[in-house]
């Protein structure tokens, strides 16, 4: 079945610094990809999405396109802030179209 | 709107006590799902539904039952609660999209401590 595999954490960074949280994942089909975040003692939240090959989610200054050849979407922002300390999962539909399947997650912590 | 929301925000349960965790939406999705989410496991998928009527299991539904008599809501039982059902336990819902592009919304979750 469909998976995915995240970059494990913690990633620690100071403000301004560049951020890349790798994902990679295994699918029969084409899959739609997708990255949440999770903000401490709150639920998630859809932070970007993309639903087919080459196409590139954007938000908040957070980037990530769907690599079909190398089967990745890594998420990226140029200049982190404080407020973007939380956990990110990236996610994948099933092959039945059915469900949202989660990475491990990744806590990215901020400091200034 | 108040999206998803879910009841109550913790609760304690001894070992072996039923309880249901609650779950609302008024968003008109069709789709609801009960997720678990336990420290470096990421979230697990326990049931769904894909409309009034229709559940299917996910990935861990062993000790869980669902039922949806309605759109708006989604309830989740535990018959007998176990420790390893301590957990943190989210709700979430979606509109029925084509193309494989569900887009779920989250409720706020409820942390479930059984000793």
């Amino acid at each position: 079945g469909n998976s995915v595999t995240q970059m494990e954490g913690p990633v620690t960074l100071s403000e301004e610094a560049f951020l890349t949280i790798n994902c990679t994942y295994t699918a029969t089909g084409y899959p739609s990809l997708f990255w949440y975040v999770q903000y401490p003692g709150e639920g998630l939240q859809l932070l970007l999405k993309a639903t087919k090959a080459d196409d590139k989610g954007s938000n908040k200054g957070f980037e990530a396109t769907y690599r079909k050849e190398t089967t990745s979407f890594h998420l990226e922002k140029g200049s982190v802030q404080v407020s973007d300390s939380a956990v990110y999962f990236c996610a994948l539909t099933n092959q039945a179209g059915t469900a949202l399947i989660f990475g491990k997650g990744t806590t990215l912590s901020v400091s200034s | 709107n108040a999206g998803v929301t879910q009841t109550p925000k913790f609760q304690v349960l001894k070992t072996g006590q039923s309880m249901t965790l609650q779950c609302a939406q008024d968003m008109n999705h069709e789709y609801m799902s009960w997720y678990r989410q336990d420290p470096g496991m990421g979230l697990r998928l326990i049931h769904y539904s894909v409309g009034a009527g229709i559940t299917d299991q996910g990935e861990v539904p062993n000790g869980y039952n669902v039922s949806r008599s309605t759109t708006e809501d989604f309830p989740l039982r535990l018959l007998s609660a176990a420790p390893s059902q301590t957990s943190v336990y989210f709700c979430a819902s979606s509109p029925l999209g084509t193309g494989h592009s569900y887009e779920q919304y989250f409720g706020p979750g409820t942390r479930l401590t059984v000793t």
